[in-house]
């Protein structure tokens, strides 16, 4: 099946700095989310996003489905940006399940 | 506009009992799926529902089963629960798959304690 990976597993920044999340897959996908959850496990929709680029105040993001890959930009960090990201695919031949790769734990501190 | 619920949000069971977890679709969806999320790891796909029927089954035993009813919400069923069952169970609903942009949306999720 699809291989989804996320890079980097953790990452801690000082408010204000700007990060990017990135997000590889092994096969074309016809779905790609990003997700945020909060300590309290609600995962809250970024973006759908299977290809191209968007933005969302703070937030973007961009996928090049060519180069099976997406990257989540965050700038001006805020502490509430704290959690873990996931992104998640669906495979071309998978029907309706999302894969989620293992998430990246940003910390962000005042 | 409500979006999806589940409950119970939290729960404890002991080895060998039975638990059912509910869920309410956003309005306007009639596909829910439901997720395990074990700590530390990602979610990971058990089944969806569509028409009140099972219509992909991820990689679990039979021991967890599923339930759609007539008004799009749905149950998840695990039977003889192992310690391993704990986890984050989310439920998501979207629009149905092939219908445009599949969007899932999701619950906060209930908390399962298998001791």
């Amino acid at each position: 099946g699809i291989q989804v990976e996320q890079s980097p597993p953790d990452l801690i920044l000082q408010e204000g700095a700007n990060s990017t999340l990135r997000c590889n897959f092994s096969d074309s996908v016809n779905n790609l989310q990003w997700f945020h959850q909060n300590p309290w496990g609600q995962l809250i929709n970024l973006f759908y996003i299977p290809s191209g680029t968007k933005q969302n105040g703070r937030l973007s993001a961009t996928t090049v489905a060519t180069e099976r890959y997406s990257l989540l930009y965050i700038s001006s960090s805020q502490t509430t940006d704290s959690g873990v990201y996931f992104c998640a695919v669906r495979g071309d031949n998978q029907g309706g399940k999302l894969i989620f790769g293992q998430g990246t734990e940003l910390s962000v501190k005042p | 506009d409500a979006g999806v619920t589940q409950s119970p949000t939290h729960l404890i069971k002991t080895r060998g009992q039975q638990v059912t977890l509910r869920c309410s679709p956003k309005s306007g969806h009639d596909t829910v799926s439901w997720y395990q999320q074990p700590l530390g790891q990602g979610p990971q796909f058990i089944f969806q529902y569509y028409e009140e029927e099972e219509r992909q089954r991820g990689n679990f035993p039979d021991r967890f089963s599923g339930h759609q009813f007539p008004n799009y919400s749905s149950e998840l069923n695990v039977n003889a629960l192992l310690l391993g069952d704990s986890a984050l169970y989310l439920c998501a609903s979207s629009v149905p798959w092939g219908t445009g942009a599949n969007v899932l949306t999701f619950g906060a999720g209930s908390r399962l304690t298998v001791l």
